[in-house]
């Protein structure tokens, strides 16, 4: 089955932490995105790659890094630095081109402990 | 101004009526329009996408978009319980830094009632 997976599902982290988020995709896209959710708000972007060893800030990045070392695979590092991670962290790929629909993995909830 | 504005809603219609969802966005030079649906805890899930002006249907969605009033909006035919959900619409902007970009509005919850 063609899919996007995050995990884990659930993750806490404690003060000072460094925690990563993985995401994977077996769809052969080129671009891969990450999402925030805070609870009733939209998705706002933390970082997105259009290709292997490339990746543009989004709006929120700060306090976030990632790598893109693999077509199909875009780890997310929540750093200590980010003072606020508790949230709902949405993966997201779509095929190469600014105008390519986004599909979604099923997320990972992030909370402090 | 937000970038892409939604009523929160929520918006609560009876079953088999239509639902009515807006969307407005402020830059001009938006491309491509999506709409999804996420129930509650779950992830997004995309519905409907539009790209030039006018009507796109695809069995009880309906998909309409004004370029020239940036707004596109989604009706929902036969509204259904399980329609309840919250409906997010996003749009990419125009090339350059803002490639594939895509912003979200708030979203709308939906609720149809029996």
């Amino acid at each position: 089955d063609g899919g996007i997976t995050q995990s884990p599902k659930y993750l806490f982290r404690k003060e000072g932490q460094n925690v990563t988020l993985s995401c994977e995709q077996n769809l052969n896209h080129d671009a891969m995105y990450w999402y925030r959710q805070d609870p009733g708000q939209g998705l706002r972007l933390i970082y997105y790659s259009q290709i292997v060893n490339d990746f543009q800030k989004g709006d929120i990045a700060e306090g976030y890094s990632v790598s893109r070392e693999k077509k199909e695979s875009f780890p997310l590092t929540v750093t200590s630095a980010q003072k606020n991670p508790t949230a709902f962290y949405l993966c997201a790929s779509s095929s190469r081109g600014g105008n390519q629909p986004q599909h979604f993995g099923d997320g990972t909830r992030l909370s402090i402990l | 101004q937000k970038e892409v504005e939604q009523n929160s809603g929520p918006l609560s219609v009876p079953e088999g009526a239509i639902a009515s969802l807006n969307c407005t966005y402020s830059d001009r030079g938006s491309q491509s329009f999506f709409w999804y649906r996420q129930y509650s805890g779950k992830s997004p899930e995309l519905i409907m996408f539009i790209y030039s002006n006018g009507d796109k249907e695809d069995g009880r969605f309906t998909a309409q978009l004004n370029k020239a009033s940036q707004y596109v909006s989604l009706l929902i035919r036969d509204s259904q319980p399980s329609d309840s959900a919250t409906y997010l619409c996003a749009v990419v902007q125009d090339g350059g830094t803002s490639y594939g970009k895509l912003t979200f509005g708030q979203g709308t919850i939906l609720t149809v009632h029996p």
